[in-house]
């Protein structure tokens, strides 16, 4: 059965570092990868996906993700975070192209940067 | 493009009663879904349906239903109302062809009391 677990309900950083939301997932074949992000009162927002190809993917407002096979991983990262990228962030992953509906989302992480 | 509008925002329903969340997109997606978020428990998917007429189980169906009657409409309905549903639910579309990318309605509110 396929997975997704984010081990950090918080993650706190201050304005200015990086940052790094944490995922790591079981799936059977090639995942396809994606990071969402809710803001308060809203629905989510595509951030960024890695189907194939470079294992580093860039994404909307400065953020990207890189892809490790080997750890199952895909970390959230962003060099240098702003007060406004505090919000909740959900890891999915989908066993290839299969239209979505096979989506699973993990519980989500809380962004909180501090000015 | 409006994308996925899902109305309404909030709802109050006493027990037992039912209602329709509504939701409609105009990207001329195929796939298109219906999740329930509870506090730290993530999303969780209802149904969903992969084009009109054709609806299917998602993990947590148990009191709900749905139809798809057109490619651009997927009403939710709730039936005889329980406190255990009291949540924020998410419609959501795919078309299914571009890496499953899901765009998501901006959420309706309901609460159950």
């Amino acid at each position: 059965a396929q997975s997704v677990a984010q081990p950090e309900d918080q993650v706190n950083v201050a304005e200015g570092n990086p940052l790094t939301v944490k995922c790591t997932y079981s799936v059977s074949g090639n995942p396809y990868l994606f990071w969402y992000v809710q803001y308060p009162n809203r629905g989510l927002q595509f951030l960024l996906k890695y189907i194939t190809g470079d294992n580093l993917v860039k994404g909307s407002y400065g953020f990207e993700a890189e892809f490790n096979k080997s750890q199952t991983s895909f970390h959230l990262k962003k060099p240098s975070a702003l007060v406004s990228d505090s919000a909740l962030y959900f890891c999915a992953v989908s066993p290839g192209n299969t239209g979505g509906f096979k989506t699973i989302f993990g519980a989500g992480t809380r962004l909180f940067v501090k000015a | 493009n409006a994308g996925v509008t899902q109305t309404p925002k909030f709802r109050i329903l006493k027990i037992g009663q039912s209602m329709t969340l509504q939701c409609t997109q105009d990207m001329n997606h195929n796939y298109m879904y219906w999740y329930r978020q509870d506090p730290g428990m993530g999303l969780k998917l209802i149904y969903y349906s992969v084009g009109a007429g054709i609806t299917d189980k998602g993990e947590v169906p148990n009191g709900y239903n749905v139809s798809r009657s057109t490619t651009e409409d997927f009403p939710l309905r709730l039936e005889l109302a329980a406190p255990s549903q009291t949540s924020v639910y998410f419609c959501a579309s795919s078309a299914g062809q571009d890496g499953n990318t899901i765009y998501f309605g901006e959420g309706s509110w309901l609460t159950v009391v």
